[in-house]
């Protein structure tokens, strides 16, 4: 079956601009993961959705970020005022419910802000 | 808080070698511990996991880890290299309940010589 997907692969803005990131997760998984990974690290947690509802998001860095899962499938993550320091690779995940669920990561969106 | 030390920035093997890649976590019970493998433009795939029960795991491609509490560690390890076992390798810990979000090393480069 199909993966998770991630649109657009990559994005460059400019600084201070608004950006969407998209994530389709694999069908029927309840729980949908957030991370970024900046190089030469591995990968942070930013939002856990369970269903509509961001269940956790501790690992958003500031205002400037929000994420949506309006019906619990697809999600997007919404950068406001880009600085230079977001670029990083955008990740993605799902997972069935429960703790522990293996996690399927998408291929992740590049984002680069000059 | 979970964490997770990866030694090892850069590890290089000749093909055919046996290959071990240290990881050493923190957590207060016990977790699940996770490998994942990250190839040049490819997303992450697991290669496996550890819950509870027998503290040998076998994953994909060959792989196995070994989970050792009294050391804190989950060590992966193959025992003869392939060419295309050169990847970006990463352990992560996951909480046993509460929150699901996992928490990854800064992972280890594997390089691979004739």
């Amino acid at each position: 079956g199909a993966g998770v997907s991630q649109t657009p692969s990559n994005k460059v803005t400019e600084k201070g601009k608004y950006v969407e990131l998209r994530c389709d997760p694999i069908s029927g998984h309840t729980a949908l993961y957030w991370y970024r990974q900046s190089l030469g690290q591995g990968p942070e947690f930013l939002i856990y959705f369970q269903g509509t509802g961001a269940a956790d998001d501790s690992g958003l860095p500031n205002d400037r970020f929000f994420a949506v899962r309006p019906e619990g499938s697809v999600s997007t993550l919404k950068i406001q005022r880009t600085e230079r320091g977001d670029s990083a690779v955008y990740l993605c995940a799902s997972s069935v419910q429960g703790a522990g669920e293996t996690q399927y990561f998408g291929p992740g969106t590049r984002l680069l802000v000059l | 808080a979970q964490s997770v030390t990866q030694p090892d920035i850069h590890i290089t093997v000749s093909e055919g070698a046996s290959l071990e890649l240290r990881c050493n976590y923190s957590y207060g019970a016990t977790p699940y511990l996770f490998w994942y493998v990250q190839s040049p433009g490819q997303g992450l795939q697991l290669l496996l996991k550890y819950f509870s029960g027998d503290t040998l795991v076998q994953g994909i491609k060959g792989f196995e880890a070994e989970f050792k509490r009294s050391q804190s560690s989950f060590n992966l390890r193959k025992p003869s290299v392939h060419w295309s076992d050169a990847a970006e390798y990463f352990c992560a810990v996951g909480a046993s309940f509460g929150n699901e979000k996992l928490t990854f090393g800064t992972g280890t480069r594997l390089t691979i010589i004739p």
